[in-house]
């Protein structure tokens, strides 16, 4: 079946560490996202990659860092300039980056800062 | 700029009963709608989908109206079940230099009891 797989489902870090959360999809999409959800709030787009080797930022994109190395993949590291990175990340991809716009969604990776 | 308001939840229902949660929209040009549903601990799952004035994207029971003239896409269901006990958020993607992004609503927690 083809779909976004994301891992760890749960991750935790310690202040003051990196972290990346992984994302992977086989649907052969040309389009990735990295969005923020926060409890009670929409989702915040951190970054996007609209082809390989290359990405732009979004809305939120201080303290976060991507790569873009394979079409299938698209990581998200949450560096320790992320004040406050305690969320719930969600991966998204699209058939290309144009409008109008279907975003197919990975389950999701929750991550808490202890 | 693009933007999306729905009404706030959380919303309680009994099962079999209507279920409507408001959107309206602000957007340059001629936007495309979406509904997505979020199930608990998951990522999002497109609902369903409008992308011209007047059409009616349907799916699982639930319906929406893309209503131009009043800026809005209402979702509605006649007869809840558990099962749809969820998160939906309204959003839209719309043409011009932000046309690679969906803005999304801050989404309307439903909780349907038996």
């Amino acid at each position: 079946d083809g779909g976004i797989t994301q891992s760890p489902k749960y991750l935790f870090r310690k202040e003051g560490q990196n972290v990346t959360l992984s994302c992977e999809q086989n649907l052969n999409h040309d389009a990735m996202y990295w969005y923020r959800q926060d409890p009670g709030q929409g989702l915040r787009l951190i970054y996007y990659s609209q082809i390989v080797n290359d990405f732009q930022k979004g809305d939120i994109a201080e303290g976060y860092s991507v790569s873009r190395e394979k079409k299938e993949s698209f990581p998200l590291t949450v560096t320790s300039a992320q004040k406050n990175p305690t969320a719930f990340y969600l991966c998204a991809s699209s058939i290309e980056h144009s409008f109008p716009d279907e975003q197919f969604f990975g389950p999701g990776t929750r991550l808490t800062v202890l | 700029g693009n933007s999306v308001t729905q009404m706030e939840g959380p919303v309680t229902l009994s099962e079999e009963a209507f279920l409507t949660i408001n959107c309206t929209y602000t957007a340059t040009g001629y936007p495309s709608l979406f509904w997505y549903v979020q199930y608990p601990g998951e990522g999002l799952q497109l609902l369903l989908k409008a992308t011209k004035a007047d059409d009616k994207g349907s799916n699982k029971g639930f319906e929406a109206t893309y209503r131009k003239e009043t800026t809005s896409f209402h979702l509605e269901k006649g007869s809840v079940q558990v099962s749809d006990s969820a998160v939906y958020f309204c959003a839209l993607s719309a043409p011009g230099p932000n046309d690679y992004k969906l803005s999304f609503g801050a989404g309307t927690t439903v909780t349907v009891r038996a």
